[in-house]
């Protein structure tokens, strides 16, 4: 089954604690990205991936690393978690090809900074 | 900047009537417009999308209109089911040299039967 799979999917943490949040697809996808959502302010891009070793920032990256060492695995790193971070995170994937611009969502991690 | 724009943050629709949900968007460099749809506690899923060089794109019940000259989008159900109620999601997808995806802030959509 094609899926993409996110970990943990609730998280509570201290402020300061360094976390990373697990993100892996089997569809042998180029592309990934992790976004956040927030009331009111939608889906926001916070890094995405072209390939593998090639990572770029979306339009909110301020306080999140990641890493594409390989190519179905994309780990969303948060050095110092502050509780502007509590949010919910999706990661997601697709392919290259122009037909393939549909992303595939995983279920969604809550963080909950305190 | 919000460069991707849903302005209803909720509709209601009688069950068996059309929904319209609305996204107007301010780059003219999108390559293609995408809706998604969100239930509680899931990830969003892909519905429908257009390429900016249509018009037009149909998929069963759902029907996704472009304007480019009004720089504005819209999802038409038809019929509405109960199903349907959710919230959805406009997205803007730049390609060129880059893997943007915009989303708006969502429309929450209720189906009533």
């Amino acid at each position: 089954e094609a899926q993409v799979t996110q970990n943990p999917r609730y998280l509570i943490t201290v402020t300061g604690k360094k976390l990373t949040v697990t993100c892996s697809q089997n569809m042998n996808h180029e592309y990934m990205s992790w976004y956040r959502q927030d009331p009111g302010l939608g889906l926001r891009q916070i890094y995405y991936s072209m390939n593998v070793e090639v990572t770029d920032k979306g339009d909110v990256p301020e306080g999140y690393k990641v890493s594409r060492k390989e190519k179905r695995n994309f780990p969303l790193i948060l050095e110092s978690p502050s509780p502007n971070q509590t949010s919910l995170y999706f990661c997601a994937s697709s392919g290259r090809g122009r037909k393939d611009t549909e992303a595939f969502f995983g279920q969604g991690t809550r963080l909950t900074v305190v | 900047d919000q460069q991707v724009k849903q302005n209803s943050p909720s509709l209601s629709v009688q069950e068996g009537r059309i929904s319209i949900l609305n996204c107007d968007y301010t780059n003219s460099m999108f390559d293609y417009f995408l809706w998604y749809k969100k239930y509680p506690a899931e990830g969003p899923t892909f519905l429908i999308s257009i390429s900016s060089i249509k018009d037009k794109n149909e998929d069963g019940r759902f029907t996704v209109f472009l304007n480019k000259s009004a720089k504005h989008l819209s999802l038409h159900i038809v019929p509405s089911q109960p199903g349907d109620s959710a919230v959805y999601f406009c997205a803007a997808f730049l390609t060129s040299g880059t893997y943007k995806y915009i989303f708006g802030t969502g429309t929450r959509l209720k189906v009533l039967a």
